[in-house]
């Protein structure tokens, strides 16, 4: 596709509950960023991908949330046992080099709700 | 610690006034900056972004920032705003080192009064 994609745009979770978001990069790009964004704040960096290569996950809150891309290509955060402090939008990003090189391409997010 | 901080949440500025959006950065040594983006219902956009040379840099939409070294700052700026700028602009920053996190600040938001 012509931009950064995720998937589902609205999720609502009841506590406790599984969730996996999906983010499809734009084609070729070998870095691909998680951010969660809580309402009124600046996006916060969960992890780093380049590749399939995970280089950073400094930025996950607790074991309970998890991120791959084994193909390098999609990506998918997965957040076990939801908590109702999870609520956000979680923004994807790629680019073709690392964050230091270029620009950065958002996805519009996926905005997560726990009841 | 690595910090960014964006002192104002929240301006209300007439259309066509001029515009300054604050930015201030705590690092061991200069990192890259950029200066972002977010309208209602998009994805964050990159306005412009500061590698090193000329420390007056030009993005797009009529944006501007200027890097001050000896004030840490990296403030954006426009000359007259239109009714489409209303949005939150995020100023952020990434060590050269490395290839890996940006890190934002907490946005500014951004009204425009008629």
């Amino acid at each position: 596709g012509a931009g950064v994609s995720q998937s589902p745009r609205y999720k609502v979770a009841k506590r406790g509950q599984d969730v996996a978001l999906r983010c499809d990069p734009i084609s070729g790009h070998v870095s691909l960023f998680w951010y969660q964004q809580a309402l009124g704040q600046g996006p916060e960096f969960l992890t780093y991908f380049q590749n399939e290569a995970q280089l950073d996950k400094s930025g996950l809150p607790s074991d309970r949330f998890f991120a791959e891309r084994p193909e390098g290509s999609v990506s998918t955060l997965k957040i076990q046992r939801t908590q109702q402090e999870d609520s956000a939008v979680y923004l994807c990003a790629s680019s073709f080099g690392g964050s230091n090189t270029g620009e950065l391409f958002f996805g519009e997010g996926s905005r997560l709700t726990v009841l | 610690a690595q910090s960014v901080t964006q002192p104002d949440i929240h301006i209300t500025v007439s259309e066509g006034a001029s515009l300054e959006l604050r930015c201030n950065y705590s690092y061991g040594a200069t990192p890259y900056l950029f200066w972002y983006v977010q309208s209602p219902g998009q994805g964050l956009q990159l306005l412009l972004k500061y590698f090193s040379g000329d420390t007056l840099v030009q993005g797009i939409k009529g944006f501007e920032a200027e890097f001050k070294r000896s004030q840490s700052s990296f403030n954006l700026r426009k000359p007259s705003v239109h009714w489409s700028d209303a949005a939150e602009y995020f100023c952020a920053v990434t060590p050269r080192s490395s290839a890996s996190k940006i890190i934002f600040g907490s946005g500014t938001r951004l009204s425009i009064r008629p």
